[in-house]
């Protein structure tokens, strides 16, 4: 099946630095999407991303499809980005994929 | 409007016990699908349900089953409980099978004691 590597496995940082998270994956994909684990177990989902450019305030993501990989810039941290945050794709689009394979996450800590 | 909705919050039980969860997807999702998270596995996909059929399921033993019914709900059960069941349960909603994205509920957090 599909592989996802998330890298790096932490981050620490200190408030108001910018960050990259990046997601490599090892096949296409119809879906990739980033999720913002919460304190709670939820997951938030922060981009729909299965190929191209969105930005959400501070927070931004890219996909680059034929090069199989993604990347989440989290710009001016704040504490309450502290979580996991996790990569998530579907694929590929022939056969019977609809499922979400995770990568393992990368853990960000933003200290005041 | 509401999100995907999933009950019980937390839930403990016995070995050998067999428990329910269920869960509500955001109105006008048909397609329900569910994910096991422990700190050694990390997150993994179990089942998904569209239209009341079963359309892909992960690697689980048979004691972990699930169902859909016509209004879109979703529950799992898994039998004869063991201790490695203890996980956080999370159900993810999505308009469609396949390609769309997906809306997750709060989880479930089943402890087997």
């Amino acid at each position: 099946g599909i592989q996802v590597e998330q890298s790096p496995p932490d981050l620490i940082l200190q408030e108001g630095a910018n960050s990259t998270l990046r997601c490599n994956f090892s096949d296409s994909v119809n879906n990739l999407q980033w999720f913002h684990q919460n304190p709670w177990g939820q997951l938030i989902n922060l981009f729909y991303i299965p190929s191209g450019t969105k930005q959400n305030g501070r927070l931004s993501a890219t996909t680059v499809a034929t090069e199989r990989y993604s990347l989440l810039y989290i710009s001016s941290s704040q504490t309450t980005d502290s979580g996991v945050y996790f990569c998530a794709v579907e694929g590929p689009p022939t056969g019977a994929n609809s499922k979400l394979t995770f990568g393992k996450g990368i853990t960000l800590s933003v200290r005041p | 409007k509401a999100g995907v909705t999933q009950t019980p919050r937390y839930l403990i039980k016995t070995r050998g016990q067999q428990v329910t969860l269920s869960c509500s997807p955001i109105s006008g999702h048909r397609s329900v699908s569910w994910y096991q998270q422990t700190p050694g596995q990390g997150l993994q996909f179990l089942f998904e349900y569209f239209s009341e059929t079963q359309r892909n399921k992960g690697n689980f033993p048979g004691r972990f089953s699930g169902r859909q019914f016509s209004n879109s709900r979703s529950e799992m059960n898994v039998s004869t409980l063991e201790l490695g069941d203890s996980a956080l349960y999370l159900c993810a909603s999505s308009p469609r099978t396949g390609g769309y994205g997906y809306t997750f509920g709060s989880g479930t957090r089943l402890t087997v004691v």
